[in-house]
């Protein structure tokens, strides 16, 4: 089944404690992206990769990194999370710039941090 | 200013209702037009998309585009209870970039 896992699913955290949040693919798709989800905010875009080892900043990334080593994997990285970064957290994948309006979107990781 | 202002709602209609879902956005260059669902403690999943100006209908639902007032509607006609969930308009040039809108939620009534 084609799909985008993302682990965990909940997690609550304590502010300055590193986290990571997986993502994958099995699609082969080249572009992956996260986005996170906030009341009155909707879907704002953290980083972006168009291919491995090609990453670029979106709107909000301030406090978190990403790296693409592998094209199926997107992993997101916060090194001292805050209380701002309380939110719900998704990751999508789609085949490509052509393809860019159809994005398959995980199931969320809703993140606490206190 | 955001780049695709969306009413929150929510909006609550009985079955069988025509439900009427709007976007507004700002910037001209603007090609692909999405209308995105998202079910509780669900991700969004793409509903139809529009390239370019104009109307596309798939069953109940018909996506309409006009570029000249930059404004996105998505119908649907004969709700469900099962077409209750958050809508989410969303932009792009197609670069990659989407630009979604705040999201509207829906809510049908037996």
């Amino acid at each position: 089944e084609a799909q985008v896992t993302q682990n965990p699913r909940y997690l609550i955290t304590v502010t300055g404690k590193k986290l990571t949040v997986t993502c994958s693919q099995n699609m082969n798709h080249e572009y992956m992206s996260w986005y996170r989800q906030d009341p009155g905010l909707g879907l704002r875009q953290i980083y972006y990769s168009m291919n491995v080892e090609a990453t670029d900043k979106g709107d909000v990334p301030e406090g978190y990194k990403v790296s693409r080593k592998e094209k199926r994997n997107f992993p997101l990285i916060l090194e001292s999370p805050s209380p701002n970064q309380t939110s719900l957290y998704f990751c999508a994948s789609s085949a490509g710039t052509g393809s860019s309006y159809e994005q398959y979107f995980g199931p969320g990781t809703r993140l606490t941090v206190t | 200013q955001k780049e695709v202002e969306q009413d929150p709602g929510p909006l609550s209609v009985p079955e069988g209702a025509i439900v009427s879902l709007n976007c507004t956005y700002s910037n001209s260059a603007f090609q692909y037009f999405m209308w995105y669902r998202q079910y509780s403690r669900k991700g969004p999943e793409l509903l139809m998309y529009t390239y370019s100006s104009g109307n596309k209908e798939d069953g109940r639902f018909t996506a309409q585009v006009d570029k000249s007032s930059k404004y996105i509607s998505l119908f649907i006609r004969d709700s469900q209870p099962s077409d209750s969930a958050t809508y989410l308009c969303a932009v792009t040039s197609g670069y990659n970039k989407l630009i979604f809108g705040a999201g509207t939620r829906l809510a049908v009534h037996p």
